[in-house]
Parts: structure tokens; C-alpha cells; sequence
């Protein structure tokens, strides 16, 4: 049982390259979410999901795709990488949406954008 | 809008020794949850101990308990004894209770060193 992992753990990319952050749980959590870590002002909710094919806009979405074809996967896909979107960014699930069940977080990608 | 404030930025401590990170809050929800994460130089999140705000009585986990004051909006974490493995950034995070959509709404971060 890996958890939630995050794919790269690193990435550098210049300004207006596209790329995917991949996130994946083997848990069969329905609830799956994308965070991202600025210092100073904690984790703020990018996009959500709570089940295959649903998804929605957290607080800051904008820059940011995402969709939910499988129950396991929840890419994150930046279109056109802005340097303000240089973060740490943490993929998380749950079994539901539910506010008794633990969200599990996966180690994080620091995003560098030159 | 739901806002959560911690306004200590950094702390420390020397090893065996109590501390107590703190945790306001704003929101005009009645029914809501209240967490504490760790982040540990790993960067791993990790939950430490959470509070149901209906129930009056404190969560405890282990060394770590919570000081919650639902009239003042303050939820406050007590660290007991403490290890040099406690050396981590603390998040305090709220989730409204209506609404079943698990987002969380985090504060700032403090940082707290346990020295030896």
C-alpha cells in the first residue's frame, strides 16, 4: 500500500512551458484535492475532487487544470507556467469528503518556474 | 469567508519541556472541524490531532492535546514533553461542516525548534 505518491519530486521549467503533476492513491479514496505551499501563507486548495469525473475549483485554480478519469489518478496541469506559480504543491485524498476522514497527503513536487 | 490566523511565526523549546502553539479562527459556521498538522523538514503532512467543535471536551492525543475555545474562536496545541522529533512546522486547519466538500482551510504555519 504506497499511500498518495507525487511525481517528479522536482521540477525546474521556464516561463510559459506546460507540464503535468502526476498524483496517484492506492487507497480507493473517492476524495482526492491539490494543495499548494507558499511561505508564509500555508496551503491554499487549487482544484478537488470527489469522485471519477467530477471535479472543482478550490481558492486559487487559476493557471491550473486538472480532471479525474480513474478513481486512483488526479493529474494537475499547468498549461502555461507563470514564475508566480513557483511553489510546493501536495496532492491529498480521503476516503470521502467527509470531515471525519483523515486526509492523507502525498511528499510534494517543489515547482521552480524561471 | 473562513480565515484561520496563527500568529507565531517561529517558536522554540528546550527538549522534555511544554509548549503551546496557538490558533484563531473566523467563521460563522456553527458546526465545523478543526485540525493540526505537522510538516516535519521531510515536508511529509502529517495529522496530529483533531477537534470535532460540538464536543466540548478537548482532543487528546498521546503528548499532544488542544485548548478549545469555540466562544473565542481559539484552538490552541499543547506539545507535553517535548522530543527533538517534534522539530517541525505545525499547521492549524479548519473544515466547515456543511457542505461536504473536505476542503481545508489552513493558517500560516509556526515553526517550532525543540533545542536539546
Amino acid at each position: 500500500n504506497a499511500g498518495v505518491t507525487q511525481t517528479p519530486k522536482f521540477q525546474v521549467l521556464k516561463t510559459g512551458q506546460s507540464m503535468t503533476l502526476q498524483c496517484a492513491q492506492d487507497m480507493n479514496h473517492e476524495y482526492m484535492s491539490w494543495y499548494r505551499q507558499d511561505p508564509g501563507m500555508g496551503l491554499r486548495l487549487i482544484h478537488y475532487s470527489v469522485g471519477a469525473g467530477i471535479t472543482d475549483q478550490g481558492e486559487v485554480p487559476n493557471g491550473y487544470n486538472v480532471s479525474r478519469s480513474t478513481t486512483e489518478d488526479f493529474p494537475l496541469r499547468l498549461l502555461s507556467a507563470a514564475p508566480s506559480q513557483t511553489s510546493v504543491y501536495f496532492c491529498a485524498s480521503s476516503y470521502r469528503a467527509g470531515r471525519t476522514d483523515t486526509q492523507y497527503f502525498g511528499p510534494g513536487t517543489r515547482l521552480t518556474v524561471l | 469567508a473562513q480565515t484561520v490566523t496563527q500568529s507565531q511565526p517561529e517558536m522554540s523549546v528546550q527538549e522534555a519541556e511544554t509548549v503551546t502553539l496557538s490558533c484563531t479562527y473566523d467563521t460563522s459556521e456553527s458546526n465545523y472541524y478543526l485540525f493540526w498538522y505537522k510538516q516535519p523538514p521531510s515536508r511529509q503532512m502529517i495529522l496530529v490531532i483533531r477537534q470535532e467543535a460540538y464536543k466540548q471536551q478537548n482532543a487528546t492525543e498521546n503528548r499532544f492535546s488542544v485548548n478549545f475555545q469555540k466562544a473565542a474562536k481559539s484552538f490552541s496545541l499543547k506539545i507535553s514533553d517535548s522530543q527533538l522529533g517534534d522539530t517541525a512546522m505545525y499547521f492549524c486547519a479548519f473544515m466547515a461542516g456543511s457542505g461536504n466538500t473536505g476542503k481545508l482551510i489552513f493558517g500560516q504555519g509556526t515553526t517550532l525548534q525543540v533545542k536539546p
